[in-house]
C-alpha cells in the first residue's frame, strides 16, 4: 500500500542549477507534508514542512510546493550544492492519527561540481 | 542543538535472541517514536508512544516486539526473539504535539 511516491530513485545536476524532487500521495486524508534529507548511516534530517492550508512553503535555498488538488508536492533546491548530494525522503501524515509518518520510497540527490 | 541519541550504533545478535535499542529523545518532547529501514527499502514506521502508552503501532509491531519508557529520559525497543528478517536500521524519533520528527542516528541491526 503504497500512500506515499516518489517515482524518481535518483536525479542528478549541475551545482548552481535547481533541483526538483517530486512526491505524490493518495490519501486524501494527509493533512502535513515533511522532507527529509537522509545521508548513509545517518538518520532522516528534517528539512522544511508544508501544511495542508498553504500551496507554498520556503526556507532559504528550499521550497515545497503543495498542489492538493493532483495530490502531489515537491521540493525545489535552488541553487544546489554538492553537499545536498544525499537521499531525499517525502513524509506524509494526517492530524487524526498519533503523529505517523508514511515515507516514500526516496531519490538520490546528486549534485555535480 | 537538542537531539535524539540512540545505543549502541550497530548491534549484531544471533537468531532467537533478545535485543534491546535504547533512545534518548529530545528532552521536552512528548511523542516518541520507532522506525525501521531495511536495506533498500523505505523507512517503515514501527510504533508510537504518547503519556507512557503505546497511541499507534503498524503490523509489523507484532507480539515479539515492545517499547517502555523506564524512566523520564530513556526509551527503548525490545525484540523478544530475534529473526533474520529484523535485520534493519532502527530508528527512534521524537516530536512536541503536531510538529515534524526528529530521528537519531539509528542502530544498526544485524541477525546471524
Amino acid at each position: 500500500d503504497q500512500q506515499v511516491k516518489q517515482n524518481s530513485p535518483s536525479l542528478s545536476v549541475q551545482e548552481g542549477r535547481i533541483s526538483i524532487l517530486n512526491c505524490d500521495y493518495t490519501n486524501s486524508m494527509f493533512d502535513y507534508f515533511l522532507w527529509y534529507k537522509k545521508y548513509p548511516a545517518e538518520g532522516p534530517t528534517f528539512l522544511i514542512s508544508i501544511s495542508s492550508i498553504k500551496d507554498k512553503n520556503e526556507d532559504g535555498r528550499f521550497t515545497v510546493f503543495l498542489n492538493k488538488s493532483a495530490k502531489h508536492l515537491s521540493l525545489h533546491i535552488v541553487p544546489s550544492q554538492p553537499g545536498d548530494s544525499a537521499v531525499y525522503f517525502c513524509a506524509a501524515r494526517s492530524s487524526s492519527n498519533t503523529g505517523k509518518l508514511i515515507f516514500g520510497q526516496g531519490t538520490t540527490l546528486q549534485v555535480k561540481p | 542543538e537538542p537531539e535524539v541519541t540512540q545505543t549502541p550504533s550497530h548491534q549484531v545478535t544471533q537468531m532467537g535472541q533478545e535485543v534491546i535499542l535504547r533512545c534518548v529523545p529530545i528532552s521536552n518532547h512528548l511523542y516518541f517514536y520507532w522506525y525501521r529501514q531495511i536495506l533498500g527499502q523505505k523507512v517503515e514506521f514501527l510504533v508510537s508512544f504518547y503519556n507512557n502508552e503505546i497511541s499507534e503501532k503498524s503490523e509489523i509491531f507484532d507480539d515479539q516486539f515492545s517499547v517502555e519508557r523506564p524512566d523520564g529520559s530513556n526509551f527503548t525497543l525490545k525484540i523478544r526473539s530475534t529473526k533474520l528478517e529484523d535485520s534493519a536500521m532502527y530508528f527512534c524519533a521524537s516530536s512536541e504535539m503536531d510538529t515534524e520528527a526528529f530521528f537519531g542516528q539509528g542502530t544498526r541491526l544485524t541477525v546471524v
